[in-house]
């Protein structure tokens, strides 16, 4: 069975501090590894991952694939109060057309002013 | 465009009753999913479709039912409700992967939070 884990499974900060949340994950034909960003209501798609060793950045958010500890981090710099959200990995695995996407339980992460 | 709309936001049902979440896409997707999110923990595959008229269970299917007679429209029937379906429902929905691609981004609904009491 296709299993993802993420941790920490919360964290409370303060504005400005930095975090690394991170996900590992045991799964049959790896495609893809995702983060989502889950405030109030439904997941954003943040980034995706193929390649190890590759960063994907954007803004304050960044995130690496490390294919050989079957892993990826998720760093978040100069935390922002809107950066408080639940943060969901996911792993595309599969051979079919349609890859199934496995969540793991997400970090909740809560940025205090 | 509206996305992917989801009906009802909120609902309560009884144990045994029944009842189908609604949920359409304007963006001439193929592929559509149902996910539940219990609390704590990420988002588990109900049911897919990769077209009109074709569905595949996913990853918790027991307890519910789906059809999709349009590319449109993807309804999660729910029968004999029982309090361990008590969750939120997300549904969402995407363009096949791309050759040369291995995912396309799954654009989510806003989420139906059933309670089964």
């Amino acid at each position: 069975e296709d299993k993802v884990v993420q941790s920490p499974l919360s964290l409370v900060v303060h504005e400005g501090d930095t975090v690394t949340l991170n996900c590992s994950y045991e799964v049959t034909n790896f495609r893809s590894l995702l983060w989502y960003k889950q405030e109030k209501k439904a997941p954003t798609f943040l980034f995706m991952l193929t390649s190890s060793g590759i960063e994907k950045k954007s803004g304050r958010l960044s995130s690496i694939l490390d294919k050989k500890e079957l892993s990826s981090i998720l760093n978040i710099t100069a935390t922002q109060t809107g950066d408080s959200a639940i943060y969901l990995c996911a792993v595309l695995a599969g051979g079919t057309s349609y890859g199934k996407l496995t969540f793991g339980q997400g970090t909740i992460l809560t940025v205090h002013p | 465009n509206a996305g992917v709309t989801q009906t009802p936001k909120f609902r309560i049902l009884k144990i045994g009753q029944s009842m189908t979440l609604q949920c359409a896409q304007d963006m001439n997707h193929n592929y559509m999913y149902w996910y539940r999110q219990d609390p704590g923990m990420g988002l588990k595959l109900i049911y897919y479709s990769v077209g009109a008229g074709i569905t595949d269970k996913g990853e918790v299917p027991n307890g519910y039912n789906v059809s999709r007679s349009t590319t449109e429209d993807f309804p999660l029937r729910l029968e004999l409700a029982a309090p361990s379906q008590t969750s939120v429902y997300f549904c969402a929905s995407s363009y096949p992967p791309t050759s040369g691609s291995s995912y396309n981004e799954q654009f989510f609904g806003p989420g139906t939070r059933l309670t089964v009491l």
